[in-house]
Order: C-alpha cells, then structure tokens, then sequence
C-alpha cells in the first residue's frame, strides 16, 4: 500500500524558515517524481513545487521560487521541502503527492497524496 | 501560466440526481486535464485522468469529457458520499495549475 507521511508543520514567524519532510513507502521510490501541493484556509489547490526522479528537474510556482527549495533523499525515500523567508500567505495545508510519472510531464498527475502537513505563519 | 476556471463554484444537488462541472482553460491543453476530489481534513482523490480514463478503484459513475480549452466531469448519480469538492488540474505546461474547485452540496 502506497503511503506518504507528512511532517515539519508548525507555527512559524514570518521571515522565518521550516523544513517539511514526506516519507514514502509501499511503492519504489525512486520511480516517481515527486510534488508538493497546498492548500491555504478556505481556499483550493495550489502546486507548489515538483522533483524527478533524480532531482535534475524542480520546478517551482512563481509565488515561491527563490524562496522554497524541494528536494529528495532516495536512500531514505524521504522529499522535502525547504522554507525560508515566510510569508502570512503561505500559511497552507502542505501536502507531498506522488507523480505517476519520472518526471514532471504533459500527463503528471498526482495518484497518492499524503494527509498533508499544516504551516502557520504568523506573529 | 494557463488559467483554469470551473463552473459552477457550488452547486447543491440530491442523492441521484447527474451533475455536471465545468473545467475551461486559458488556453489549449489538449486533453491534458486531471479530476481531483477532496473532502474536508483529507487527502484530495485522483478520479480521472487524461480527460477521460477512470482512475482505478474510482466508481464507474464518474466520467470525464473535453478537449482543447473545455472539460467536463460528470457523475451519473450521485451517491451520498460523492459531496465534496471537485477540482481540475492541467498538465500540459509548468507551472501545474488547478482549477478554484466546485463544491457539491446536499440539496
């Protein structure tokens, strides 16, 4: 069974920085690419960040480039995504989704996601 | 980046009834379109991708239509459990985009 675990959430002074980490299991990791998609307080779906296999491609939202950093650790089948100067707008449900795909295409979507993982920016 | 803008944003609807939303983008994505659902403190749920193939373990009530800028996911009868809220997303071009999502409601 595909499972993504979340973890890292926490309140966090803007400005400051937070790492999450996602840990997969249940499926070969090193086969997919890997996303980060959120989710602010009464609003929808906004992509983030996504990764192949390899870590040769990221690709970020212009909201956060230069800011975020997503990467992956393929020993510990572990993503994670690194957060620095933010912002109240980034306060968001983090969720890690799993790429059916090696990297991040025309047909990516997202099969499994994890329970997701909640940032609170704010003084 | 390519807009994507569903219709309605809610809708209420009862137990059997068929519901149709709308998914249209900026501009052609080809049949580069995904259904997600998602319900309150839970993870979001792929349905449909590619347009219009079923995701597997996803019921047959659930289809998906479209091509160029126009998309639709249609449940055929709804099922109590199918109140949520539904979201499109495009893949044919960086950055990934997803609809604003159409919340289906109990009438």
């Amino acid at each position: 069974e595909v499972q993504l675990s979340e973890s890292g959430g926490n309140l966090v002074q803007p400005g400051g920085s937070l790492r999450l980490s996602c840990a997969a299991s249940g499926f070969t990791f090193t086969n997919f690419a890997m996303s980060w998609v959120r989710q602010a307080p009464g609003k929808g779906l906004e992509w983030v960040a996504g990764m192949s296999i390899s870590g040769a491609t990221t690709i970020y939202a212009a909201s956060v480039k230069g800011r975020f950093t997503v990467s992956r650790d393929n020993s510990k089948n572990t993503l994670y995504l690194q957060m620095n100067s933010l912002r109240a707008e980034d306060t968001a449900v983090y969720y890690c989704a799993k790429d059916s795909f090696p990297s991040i295409t025309t047909d990516s979507r997202f099969d499994h996601w994890g329970q997701g993982a909640l940032v609170t920016v704010s003084s | 980046d390519i807009q994507l803008t569903q219709s309605p944003s809610s809708l209420s609807a009862s137990v059997g009834d068929r519901v149709t939303i709308t998914c249209r983008a900026s501009r052609s994505i080809t049949s580069h379109l995904h259904w997600y659902q998602k319900k309150p403190g839970k993870a979001p749920n792929l349905l449909i991708f590619a347009t219009s193939s079923l995701q597997s373990g996803v019921p047959s009530r659930f289809s998906g239509s479209g091509s160029g800028t126009d998309f639709a996911l249609t449940i055929s009868s709804l099922h109590p459990e199918d109140f949520a809220t539904y979201y499109c997303q495009q893949s044919y071009t960086s950055p990934l985009t997803f609809g604003q999502g159409t919340k289906v409601e109990i009438k």
